[in-house]
């Protein structure tokens, strides 16, 4: 599987940005790049997906590196809601099922 | 909108006793449906997943099994638990016929073996 790197934790002020990082020096062509986040006891949430442009949704923001190797996910305003677990995946057809593989993530604090 | 229902939200049960979870989802047709388990602390395990009506398909032998016998329902048994099979169950839809589109979750079942 292509691997993908996170910092382990990070810190925010609410109402504050937050620039969320993932390196993936490995990615291939086709990899989509998937975003999800994890709040403390509950399932996973999806947050947003790209392949080569910049996308956003109601969520967030991802931010695509030109050559792919990296992406951001941005959080416009940090609410105490969005302290969980994120998680930057590679999602393409080299891997040969349609399963999710969570790395360890980035855990994300914001303080009021 | 869709939804995915997922319960119990908890269940605790004796080693040997059956389980039986089950998870529905609503507002889409013939989804693809996952069930993962997330033990304490680590990532995802895939257990099954299913393209459609009685099709499933496992990713790691076990002591579970799951049954889909309607286009939005999907069961996870066991016939006798074992104390390895507590954790946190998962339970997943995408939609159907593209793959490595994004996954929704239900809100799981913490299952705790005595």
């Amino acid at each position: 599987d292509a691997k993908t790197t996170q910092p382990n934790s990070m810190e925010s002020n609410e109402e504050e940005p937050v620039h969320l990082p993932c390196n993936h020096s490995t990615i291939s062509g086709t990899d989509y790049i998937h975003w999800y986040r994890q709040l403390p006891s509950q399932g996973p949430e999806y947050v947003i997906h790209g392949l080569t442009s910049n996308v956003n949704n109601r969520m967030a923001s991802l931010a695509i590196a030109e050559d792919r190797k990296s992406s951001t996910l941005i959080l416009h305003r940090a609410t105490l809601r969005d302290a969980a677990v994120y998680y930057c995946i590679l999602r393409g057809p080299l891997y040969n099922t349609d399963k999710l593989i969570f790395g360890t993530g980035t855990r994300l604090q914001v303080f009021p | 909108s869709q939804t995915i229902h997922q319960w119990p939200a908890t269940l605790v049960q004796p080693v040997g006793s059956p389980l039986s979870l089950e998870c529905t989802v609503e507002g889409t047709s013939n989804p693809n449906l996952y069930w993962y388990r997330q033990a304490a602390g680590r990532g995802l395990q895939l257990l099954f997943y299913s393209v459609g009506i009685g099709q499933i398909s496992s990713e790691v032998p076990q002591n579970l099994s799951a049954s889909r016998p309607q286009d939005r329902q999907f069961i996870l048994s066991s016939k006798k638990l074992l104390l390895s099979d507590s954790g946190f169950y998962l339970c997943a839809w995408s939609p159907p016929g593209r793959r490595y589109q994004p996954q929704h979750f239900g809100d799981g079942t913490r299952l705790s073996i005595l």
